[in-house]
């Protein structure tokens, strides 16, 4: 089945700090990828929806300018956190959708996630 | 009112026993539904797509009722592996996904 791959699995950074953190898909090509937060015990949030070769958009309430995300490929996209706080500690998921799927009925094929601690 | 909502749970069952919840959705326009299986501090799991038909996949069973806005899982012969929280997925017809905030089932021994 498809493969997501996300990179780091777990990062600790100091407040202030910016983090990145990669999403690939590594055996199809997507040109839509998803990046989700969830905090414990709550469900995925979307915080935005990454295009290639396009800006983002971003929902309603995530900063655009702290979450930077950036999707240059077909089966990259990265979020940015910037200037960390304690508060933006959480579980970062991405998603991404086959391109060769209707887009009414593809499944999402997800990363494994990304724990951010931020100190 | 959440586009996607789902009791919440938990649903503690017996190993073997049979256990089945819903997941309602607000936009009569949805066009494909989803069931993910998500793990404890790990990423949802396709777990089957949800078909008008109804569709089973093993001790699985999905079932889509368009009239009264809802779909369900059941799942039979409970296993200890089973314990996990099951997340519904909504597409709507401009292609935005809802998630519910899960069900949590734990299987007991």
């Amino acid at each position: 089945g498809a493969v997501v791959s996300q990179h780091p699995s777990r990062v600790i950074c100091k407040s202030g700090t910016s983090v990145k953190i990669e999403c690939r898909s590594l055996d199809f090509q997507a040109t839509t990828m998803f990046w989700y937060r969830q905090f414990p015990k709550q469900s995925l949030m979307l915080m935005a929806t990454s295009n290639e070769g396009s800006k983002a958009t971003y929902e309603q309430g995530v900063e655009k300018d702290k979450f930077l995300i950036n999707h240059a490929s077909l089966t990259l996209s990265t979020l940015t956190v910037t200037s960390a706080h304690p508060e933006d500690s959480s579980f970062y998921i991405c998603s991404a959708r086959d391109r060769t799927e209707p887009v009414w009925n593809s499944p999402l094929h997800f990363g494994n996630g990304t724990r951010l601690t931020v100190t | 009112r959440k586009e996607v909502e789902q009791d919440p749970g938990p649903f503690n069952v017996p190993e073997g026993a049979t256990v089945a919840f819903n997941c309602t959705y607000s936009n009569s326009a949805s066009q494909s539904f989803f069931w993910y299986r998500q793990d404890c501090r790990k990423e949802p799991k396709l777990l089957m797509s949800v078909y008008s038909s109804g569709n089973e996949d093993g001790r699985f069973t999905a079932q889509l009722n368009r009239a009264s806005q809802y779909i369900s899982l059941l799942i039979r012969d409970s296993k200890l592996s089973d314990s996990a929280t099951y997340l519904c997925v909504v597409t709507s017809n401009d292609y935005k996904l809802s998630f519910g905030a899960g069900t949590t089932v734990t299987v007991r021994a």
